[in-house]
């Protein structure tokens, strides 16, 4: 596509639920990045995808996340066991790799009711 | 460690006028590249600018230009011109070198343009 979409753009969830975020980065981009920003706050890095190599996860704030990237195109980051600190939103970002800045997705408003 | 520092969490500016939004960051590394982003209420990040630190001309897209003083670690955002379109949230922010590519933020401007 044209651009980096994210699904859904919002997410009502319940605390202790299972959630999955989708990214679909731009067609040939071949780095993908997740960052998260809660309220009030700057962007917070949680995991970088770069090709075949195996993912920058020092982000993550707690095993209950994680994420994958299928055939180095779509990524989906899950959280298990919501909790009400896990609101935020969170945005994908994609870029080719020599590239020294990236194109973000509108992101997806997560909140943990 | 590297840091990004927005010390003005909020301004405001008439529309037509001028205004410089701040920006300070740390880092031990020699190359490394400048951002500004801005963020509208769609949430979209979108790049205004960005700046090589081994460039000492400093970057000018159309109304938005950055004044970079690598000594001093700055890396302020001046926007000519100001429009109601401008406001939105701004985030500065830095990529330095290393196999990650991972992007450091500091915490935004939010602008507010005024008719």
């Amino acid at each position: 596509g044209a651009g980096v979409s994210q699904s859904p753009s919002n997410k009502v969830t319940e605390k202790g639920k299972d959630v999955e975020l989708r990214c679909d980065p731009i067609s040939g981009h071949t780095a993908l990045y997740w960052y998260r920003q809660s309220l009030g706050q700057g962007l917070e890095f949680l995991i970088y995808f770069q090709g075949n190599s195996a993912p920058d996860k020092s982000g993550l704030p707690s095993d209950r996340f994680s994420a994958e990237r299928t055939g180095g195109s779509v990524s989906t980051l899950t959280i298990q066991r919501t909790q009400q600190e896990d609101s935020a939103v969170y945005l994908c970002a994609s870029s080719l790799s020599w590239e020294p800045g990236y194109t973000f997705g509108s992101g997806t408003r997560l909140t943990v009711v | 460690a590297q840091t990004v520092t927005q010390s003005q969490p909020e301004m405001s500016v008439q529309e037509a006028e001028t205004v410089t939004l701040s920006c300070t960051y740390d880092t031990s590394e020699n190359n490394y590249y400048l951002f500004w982003y801005k963020q509208p209420p769609s949430r979209q990040m979108i790049l205004v600018i960005r700046q090589e630190a081994y460039k000492q001309q400093n970057a000018t897209e159309n109304r938005f230009s950055v004044n970079f003083q690598k000594a001093a670690k700055s890396f302020s955002l001046k926007i000519s011109d100001s429009q109601l379109g401008d406001t939105a949230m701004y985030f500065c922010a830095l990529k330095y070198g290393g196999a990650t590519n991972k992007l450091i933020f500091g915490t935004g401007t939010l602008l507010a343009v005024q008719p």
